[in-house]
């Protein structure tokens, strides 16, 4: 089993429309949760950083449940520029701060 | 500030010759890390390093060596290229706490013919 799976994806959907990710992690030792965006061909850059009682940033919420070790991404409105790549990352307890990826769920806003 | 920088951005290489990956970093950051990523793939961690002279292995270090004698400075080596090492690397670099952001490098796209 992975580590951290993500919907497989692609995610095709029209401007303004509102789309989730799911992602789901094996390791109960798992310490902080990010989503990373990442553009075709380029480096991966934080989104946002996944906290216990959820978080919002404009358009982007996140969530976290522990108990069922299941995190979540929401985008409202969606606009063209929000195609990319999401990747869902957590760190495990102690490691060093190693990220642990997930394959990525490609989003595709299309006009 | 530059961030984490990378060269060169493209390689190719010839089945057993051998390279070294740079990465360079001006943000002060003690920790730095080796991402490899496959098509389609998330990134998977080849080596890391929490401060100069110390590095330890990642999830898929065989084919590869680092060092780290610069606190800015940590090279990846591939020595004996194969087909399998063609992907595209990342350098990163962060605060080394599990809660801090890491800052990725541009890239490097290799290919192994």
């Amino acid at each position: 089993r992975k580590e951290v799976e993500q919907d497989p994806g692609p995610f095709n959907v029209p401007e303004g429309a509102t789309v989730a990710f799911n992602c789901t992690y094996s390791n109960s030792a798992s310490q902080s949760f990010f989503w990373y965006r990442q553009d075709c061909r380029k480096e991966p850059k934080l989104l946002m950083s996944v906290y216990s009682s959820g978080n919002e940033d404009g358009r982007f919420t996140a969530q976290l449940n522990r108990a069922s070790q299941y995190i979540s991404l929401l985008i409202r409105d969606s606009k063209l520029s929000d195609s990319a790549t999401y990747l869902c990352v957590v760190t495990i307890y102690n490691q060093g701060g190693k990220l642990i990826f997930g394959q990525g769920t490609e989003l595709s806003v299309k006009p | 500030n530059a961030g984490v920088t990378q060269t060169p951005k493209f390689r190719i290489l010839k089945i057993g010759q051998s390279m070294t990956l740079q990465c360079a970093q001006d943000m002060n950051h003690n920790y730095m890390y080796w991402y490899r990523q496959d098509p389609g793939m998330g990134l998977k961690l080849i080596y890391y390093s929490v401060g100069a002279g110390i590095t330890d292995k990642g999830e898929v270090p065989n084919g590869y060596n680092v060092s780290r004698s610069t606190t800015e400075d940590f090279p990846l080596r591939l020595e004996l290229a194969a087909p399998s090492q063609t992907s595209v690397y990342f350098c990163a670099s962060g605060a080394g706490s599990a809660y801090n952001e890491q800052f990725f490098g541009p890239g490097t796209r290799l290919t192994v013919l």
